[in-house]
Order: C-alpha cells, then structure tokens, then sequence
C-alpha cells in the first residue's frame, strides 16, 4: 500500500500566520483528500485536492481559508490560513491506493494555535 | 451534508468481554468502511464491505453490513488490550468521498 510522508508532524503558531503542511505519497495515487480531526472527534473532510485544477471543497470549507495545491500524483499541500485558536486541530491528507480499498492516511500535523 | 451516525459514543469492557459498535445512515451506502484509531495515532484502515448483507471476519473481529446497506456494525470476541482505540465507520455515498462516522472509543481493563 501506498506509504505517506506527512509534515510537519505538529506545530505551534501565531494567530493571524499561515501554515503550509505537506503530503508525499510514495507511489502515483489518483485521490488525495485532506481531513481535520479536532481533539476527540471525528474526521471531517475539508476538500478533494484535484491534480492540475482546484480543489473541491466540501460545505463549511473554503478556498481562501485553506488554499489547496497539487501539483503532481505524488504530493500536495493544504495551507491553514490566517489562524485563529479555532483552527487547532489535526489535519490528515489521505490517499486511495491503486487497490482501491480503503484509505491510507498520512501521520497527521498537529496544529496548535495560541 | 452527508452522515453517517455511530454508537456507542464510548464503551469500557473488562477483558474477555465482547464488544460491539454500530453505524447508520439514512440513505444508502455504496460501501462502508472501517478503521482503528490507536490513541496518538492515524486511522488505520480494517476492511470494506460493498454487499448487501455482507459479513467479513477477521480473527476476532466481525463486520457485518446491513441488508438496505444502510447500517453495519463491528463486533470484536473476547477483547483484548491490544484492541484498545477508536473505532470508525466511514460510508461511501459518491465519487469516493468517505464521510466518517463519530466514531467509538473502546477502553479495555486487564
């Protein structure tokens, strides 16, 4: 199965910074998708990232709030934009590997907003 | 949006009890899914069922997936320590995105 390098692995940050957190997947994966699970609680998806056009982004979520890029099969990016407290959470990218069964979800990024 | 409705929100069993955690929905499913949330860590993928009344063993533990395909439960035997975690169900409605239900906590007591 597809093996995911997700960074960074947590961080602390300033209201009102941008973190930009990273996925590589090893291997050619055709969806990539990125989660946030806040403390003790679900996954709730945030977008579709789409290869070579915009991400698709579920009710609640917005492109100017957490901008999406992926540029290749392999790697994307989610940026947290202008931070609040709120945003403390983690965030997981995940991939369907080619055997099409189940997600495989990167280590996460904890994010902590102060 | 879409949901998926999960219980119990948390279970605390002695080991050697059995456990069960259940989810819904309330339109059909393509599929669903589960996983394992070890504590600190990334959800782990356990199996899919895509059937109508399907059922899926895994050493200890049971999947079984709803004759309308609209609930399944996870049933694990004589739990152990090691079984320890949250468990999920995740359903399939469209274009491959999976909308996680709430997930159990299961707590095990030596």
């Amino acid at each position: 199965s597809a093996v995911i390098s997700q960074k960074p692995s947590r961080d602390i940050c300033q209201r009102g910074t941008s973190l930009t957190i990273q996925c590589q997947v090893d291997s050619q994966v055709t969806m990539m998708f990125w989660y946030r699970q806040q403390p003790g609680q679900s996954l709730t998806l945030i977008a579709t990232a789409n290869q070579g056009s915009e991400a698709t982004y579920e009710s609640g979520f917005v492109i100017d709030k957490f901008p999406i890029s992926r540029p290749n099969l392999t790697f994307s990016t989610l940026t947290v934009s202008n931070m609040s407290p709120e945003d403390s959470s983690i965030y997981l990218c995940s991939v369907v590997p080619l055997s099409g069964h189940g997600y495989t979800f990167g280590s996460g990024t904890r994010l902590t907003v102060v | 949006g879409q949901q998926v409705m999960q219980i119990p929100q948390y279970q605390h069993v002695q080991e050697g009890e059995d456990f069960t955690t259940y989810c819904n929905s309330s339109t059909t499913l393509s599929n669903i899914q589960w996983y394992k949330q070890r504590p600190g860590g990334h959800p782990v993928f356990l199996i899919q069922l895509v059937k109508s009344g399907e059922v899926k063993k895994q050493k200890r533990l049971t999947f079984q997936f709803g004759e309308a395909k609209k609930n399944s439960s996870l049933h694990i035997t004589a739990t152990q320590t090691t079984d320890v975690g949250t468990y999920f169900c995740a359903g399939l409605y469209n274009f491959n995105k999976f909308y996680f239900g709430s997930g159990t906590k299961l707590n095990v007591k030596p």
